[in-house]
């Protein structure tokens, strides 16, 4: 257990609906990392956090946003979605305190969006 | 062409066996090298983390990098069938953007 939890784990909507992800970081984790886990685009980065401000962008379309709150509890909200959505949405935490990459980061059993 | 380049496998070895994998990159700026295993319906797991070029050893993991060749490999001696999971490669150049391979997935015989 990476300390990482997600919610919810699975997920079933329609095309053209709003979703919303949810990720709470391991206790005293400073940085929350988005990523997308699909079969053809392998993990993709999409956004990262730090202690509530964005800190780097990926590959996350403009349908897609991301927020860190005051507690470091982060929220992916995913709009307007489309078939190509569904894939694995994993969140990540880190300490944040050495600066970024050199930091282990600590990833979330994840959230399985399905777009029907 | 993709930025880091990842044979998907699979690969099946008796156990026992030596697994080899490996990674090509085309990005010179990658300073930091990581291998995540991630098993069935999981979050990758951090293995080894390399900064540079070099050899680095964990037990029965061993991770080198060769910068010049842009080429990144793992070797897993005397694998177990609790090996058995998919490996990903990641790299980074300093930045906070993780960029990973494709995944092998690795099956480890009894």
């Amino acid at each position: 257990d990476s300390g990482v939890t997600q919610t919810p784990k699975h997920l079933i909507t329609a095309t053209g609906q709003r979703v919303t992800l949810r990720c709470s970081p391991r206790s005293g984790d400073l940085s929350v990392y988005w990523y997308q886990q699909s079969l053809d685009q392998g993990l993709q980065f999409l956004i990262q956090y730090y202690n509530g401000e964005e800190r780097a962008k990926g590959n996350i379309l403009e349908r897609f946003s991301a927020q860190q709150f005051p507690d470091l509890h982060s929220e992916l909200n995913l709009s307007s979605l489309e078939l190509g959505d569904s894939a694995l949405y994993f969140c990540a935490s880190s300490a944040g305190t050495s600066g970024g990459v050199a930091d282990t980061q600590y990833f979330g059993p994840g959230t399985r969006l399905t777009v029907l | 062409q993709k930025e880091v380049e990842q044979d998907p496998g699979p690969l099946s070895v008796p156990e026992g066996a030596i697994v080899s994998l490996n990674c090509t990159y085309s990005n010179s700026a990658f300073q930091y090298f990581m291998w995540y295993r991630q098993y069935s319906r999981k979050g990758p797991e951090l293995l080894m983390y390399t900064y540079s070029s070099g050899n680095k050893e964990d037990g029965r993991f061993t991770a080198q990098v060769d910068k010049s060749s842009k080429y990144i490999s793992l070797f897993i001696r005397d694998s177990q069938p609790s090996d058995s999971a998919t490996y990903l490669c990641a790299m980074s150049g300093g930045d906070y953007k993780l960029s990973f391979g494709a995944g092998t997935t690795v099956t480890v015989r009894a």
